[in-house]
């Protein structure tokens, strides 16, 4: 089975630049989280969604960061414009509603380098 | 204001002995808490979890004990293995319907042959 499937693995860019980052979660999965890992802060919760309808976005840092759900099987996260300090390993994460303990299934991640 | 706490950063442990990583939390409204393992250039994997109606959950080598007047929560690798070796995070659920986790800083854990 296809896990979690996120894209670009890596991503240079420079300051000022729009990044966009992509997520495919596991099929069937009903919830999709964005997080984001830094060595400061650790794992952070930017968004999440259920059924595609966005739950809460308090995390979402300030308004150059924006999260899609256009359907069930895909998400992005963008960043416009982007900002050396949004170098982190961004994290893309998929559930089950039925899931009662919040078991994640997390993909690879997106490693994002603003210069 | 950190909710959650792993004190220890690292940990070094020999091969065959026993692994303790610890977690500490202020807020009595989780019902769920967590432990996953993360290796370098991966997403973390879950290992084990427990309900806070419950004070310990066994599955094979991982064993995790909650002790919620302490709100204190802990994972034993038993017998430890070099292929253990990752960072491990605690994670806690609020209760009810909201999904989000609260995460650790995470411990890193080397064992060694």
């Amino acid at each position: 089975d296809a896990g979690v499937i996120q894209s670009p693995r890596h991503e240079v860019t420079e300051m000022g630049q729009e990044v966009t980052l992509r997520c495919k979660p596991i099929s069937g999965h009903d919830y999709l989280f964005w997080y984001r890992q830094t060595m400061m802060r650790g794992l952070e919760l930017l968004i999440y969604f259920n059924n595609n309808v966005p739950i809460d976005d308090s995390g979402m840092p300030e308004d150059r960061f924006s999260a899609k759900m256009p359907n069930a099987s895909f998400s992005t996260l963008k960043i416009q414009p982007s900002e050396p300090r949004d170098s982190a390993v961004y994290f893309c994460a998929s559930s089950l509603s039925s899931e009662i303990t919040g078991e994640l299934f997390f993909g690879e991640g997106s490693r994002l380098t603003v210069l | 204001d950190q909710q959650v706490k792993q004190n220890s950063p690292s940990l070094s442990v020999q091969e065959g002995r026993i692994s303790i990583l610890n977690c500490d939390y202020t807020n009595s409204m989780f019902d769920y808490f967590l432990w996953y393992k993360k290796y370098p250039a991966e997403g973390p994997t879950f290992l084990i979890s427990i309900s806070s109606i419950k004070d310990k959950n066994e599955d094979g080598r991982f064993t995790v004990f909650l002790n919620k007047s302490a709100k204190h929560l802990s994972l034993h690798i038993v017998p430890s293995q070099p292929g253990d070796s990752a960072v491990y995070f605690c994670a806690l659920k609020y209760a009810g319907n909201n999904r989000k986790l609260i995460w650790g800083l995470g411990t890193s854990l080397a064992v060694n042959p």
